[in-house]
């Protein structure tokens, strides 16, 4: 049961590049979530999918896309990336443990990702 | 607009005493108060919640308080050990349509002394 993982751990793009963060969970956890962390914040929601097939913006979804591929799956696009995107970026999955709003989010190990 | 904010960047409590660490929020919609611990080139972990209709959870070493007229929380850590040290985040939940929206506080780094 490896949990969440996330690919690749590191990169470096240039300015104007694109790519794509993968992210994976084992746990059969229906929503997923981005967040990035810079120095001296807290994590930041990017974009969220409440279930299969659904996906919606957070805090600073602006230059980022997603897909909700499937169960597992969710991935982070940066079509063009600037500097200001250089962040550590953690996947999350989420399962409820009980009650009504009581909720327990897993995260992925993250991936550091510099653009210059 | 910083809805979470835990105010101490950082704190340092000898082997053996009580760590408390604090957290304040702005919006009363928030269900859930949770704390995060994270350690270096690793995702955070969950560690404890409370609901927002309680005032105290403990788990072992483990006690948040929720003090909601003063939207205030503390994680009380007794006794601190040197394993505890990590950077602790106090976050906030809202339920949306099925998925737990977390708005995190900065973090506070928690050094414990032998």
């Amino acid at each position: 049961n490896a949990g969440v993982t996330q690919t690749p751990k590191f990169q470096v793009l240039k300015t104007g590049q694109s790519m794509t963060l993968q992210c994976a969970q084992d746990m059969n956890h229906n929503s997923m979530y981005w967040y990035r962390q810079d120095p001296g914040m807290g994590l930041r929601l990017i974009y969220y999918s409440a279930s299969e097939g659904t996906t919606d913006k957070g805090e600073v979804p602006n230059g980022y896309n997603v897909s909700r591929l499937n169960k597992r799956e969710f991935s982070l696009r940066l079509e063009s990336a600037a500097p200001s995107q250089t962040s550590v970026y953690f996947c999350a999955s989420s399962v409820r443990v009980g009650g009504i709003a009581n909720y327990e989010q897993y995260f992925g190990p993250g991936t550091r990702l510099t653009v210059t | 607009d910083q809805q979470v904010k835990q105010n101490s960047p950082s704190l340092s409590v000898q082997e053996g005493r009580i760590s408390i660490l604090n957290c304040d929020y702005t919006n009363s919609m928030f269900d859930y108060f949770l704390w995060y611990k994270k350690y270096p080139a690793e995702g955070p972990t969950f560690l404890i919640s409370i609901s927002s209709i309680k005032d105290k959870n403990e788990d072992g070493r483990f006690t948040v308080f929720l003090n909601k007229s003063a939207k205030h929380l503390s994680l009380h850590i007794v006794p601190s050990q040197p394993g505890d040290s990590a950077v602790y985040f106090c976050a906030a939940s809202r339920l949306i349509q099925g998925a737990q929206k977390l708005v995190f506080g900065q973090g506070t780094r928690l050094t414990i002394n032998p």
